[in-house]
């Protein structure tokens, strides 16, 4: 049973198209975040909610739009994709600090 | 803001211990983490830091000094499954972990 799990795990699209990214998680957890990671493995922080509540809103352009339906979901709908949007896509989970963060599988976006 | 230092490659042999440090400013210091990642999968936790001292599990520690603003990953009786990235990450109050860029640990036979 995967605590957090997000689909698709692959997405190629064409630029200038709208795609959406799922993530649930089954962990009970509160906060639940979007993460991207670059072609350089840095993973910088998206948006963060808190029980369906937007907590965090980094410096991401205004095409990437977060919706949180329940504390169990956390879905993210990219429009008009832009080459530089290709990048692996994190959602995590958290309760509490000491236990850290659950990482879902990630989404490898590549905008073509 | 914040600022968060890791080397960006180590290589270290089967057996050996590495130790990799962390470096970081932040405001709103809530602690530190140390995540693991394998190649095309997702970052798993490996310890947190909060107060001074040496926390130990297993064949890994963490160490953590907030004044000086470091930490370290210490990895003991390396073994080919560590090959891996390392990431430091801080939590600014309370609300997000903000990550280094990551440590490449090679570990050969």
């Amino acid at each position: 049973d995967t605590a957090v799990s997000q689909t698709p795990k692959y997405l190629v699209t064409q630029m200038g198209n709208d795609k959406s990214i799922k993530c649930e998680q089954n962990l009970g957890h509160d906060t639940m975040y979007w993460y991207k990671q670059d072609s350089k493995k840095f993973l910088k922080i998206m948006f963060s909610y808190n029980n369906k509540e937007l907590i965090i809103n980094e410096t991401v352009p205004n095409r990437f739009s977060p919706k949180s339906p329940d504390k169990a979901h956390l879905n993210l709908h990219i429009n008009s994709l832009e080459l530089g949007d290709s990048a692996v896509y994190f959602c995590a989970s958290s309760q509490g600090l000491a236990s850290g963060y659950t990482f879902g599988s990630g989404t490898r976006l590549t905008v073509v | 803001g914040q600022n968060i230092d890791q080397p960006t490659e180590m290589t270290a042999t089967e057996g050996a211990i590495v130790q990799i440090n962390c470096t970081y400013q932040t405001s709103g210091f809530n602690g530190l983490f140390w995540y693991q990642q394998h190649a095309g999968e997702a970052p798993t936790f490996l310890s947190y830091n909060v107060l001074d001292g040496l926390e130990e599990k297993g064949r890994f520690s963490s160490f953590l000094s907030r004044s000086k603003g470091y930490s370290y990953l210490l990895l003991k009786e390396l073994q080919m499954k560590d090959s891996a990235s390392y990431l430091c990450a801080c939590l600014e109050g309370g609300t997000a972990l903000i990550f280094g860029k990551g440590t490449t640990l090679s570990v050969s036979s």
